[in-house]
């Protein structure tokens, strides 16, 4: 059965700090994993979409990586800003279709 | 292209009634999927529709169901509400063909049993 776990559970960092955030999985045979980002009470944004073929996706200040064989993705923030204040969820795609497994999130504040 | 959408987005039902909730997904897409999330467990994959067909399932009693309409819209039904079913209920759409499996989240719909 996939897990998939989220450390730490929070963080807190100045503005313009560079954000790294982890996620770990138990199950390699994944069809791909995605980034998201959930605000207070809201449904999920999609942030960044990795194949289990690719190595790292990046959009504008989000870089992801995926290393499938140790069963680890990282999203790193650059240059973080109040506003990317929010719970940033991982989730694994499995190979059967879609059925995203999650991790428990990753509090994020970014101060002022 | 609008997104995903769902109603209502807040509920407030009895120990014991039923509910249905709707999800209409982006235009194009064919498969909805619906996840329960509450603070105790994160988020919890329900199941997943794709052409009016259940496609997988989670760990979930039978008195979560769903069902999906030619159109692609989707409805997921709650018979016997517990209290322990209050949630935020997420759907998803995505296109689900072989290169693409991205999964776009709609804003809840917040069931409150009391």
């Amino acid at each position: 059965k996939q897990e998939v776990t989220q450390i730490p559970a929070a963080l807190s960092v100045p503005e313009g700090e560079n954000l790294v955030l982890n996620c770990s999985f138990t199950d390699s045979a994944i069809y791909n994993l995605q980034w998201f980002r959930q605000d207070p009470g809201k449904g999920l944004t999609s942030l960044l979409l990795i194949q289990s073929s690719q190595r790292e996706q990046t959009s504008g200040r989000l870089n992801a990586s995926l290393d499938k064989s140790s069963g680890r993705s990282t999203l790193y923030i650059a240059a973080s800003q109040p506003g990317d204040s929010a719970t940033y969820l991982c989730a694994v795609n499995e190979a059967a279709g879609n059925k995203l497994t999650f991790g428990g999130g990753t509090r994020v504040l970014v101060k002022p | 292209k609008a997104g995903v959408t769902q109603t209502p987005r807040y509920l407030i039902k009895t120990r014991g009634q039923q509910v249905t909730l709707s999800c209409s997904p982006i235009s194009g897409h064919r498969s909805v999927s619906w996840y329960q999330q509450t603070p105790g467990q994160g988020l919890q994959f329900l199941f997943e529709y794709f052409s009016e067909t259940q496609r997988n399932k989670g760990n979930f009693p039978g008195r979560f169901s769903g069902r999906q309409f030619s159109n692609s819209r989707s409805e997921m039904n709650v018979s016997t509400l517990e209290l322990g079913d209050s949630a935020l209920y997420l759907c998803a759409s995505s296109i689900r063909d072989r290169e693409d499996h991205e999964q776009y989240f709609g804003p809840g719909t917040r069931l409150t049993v009391t």
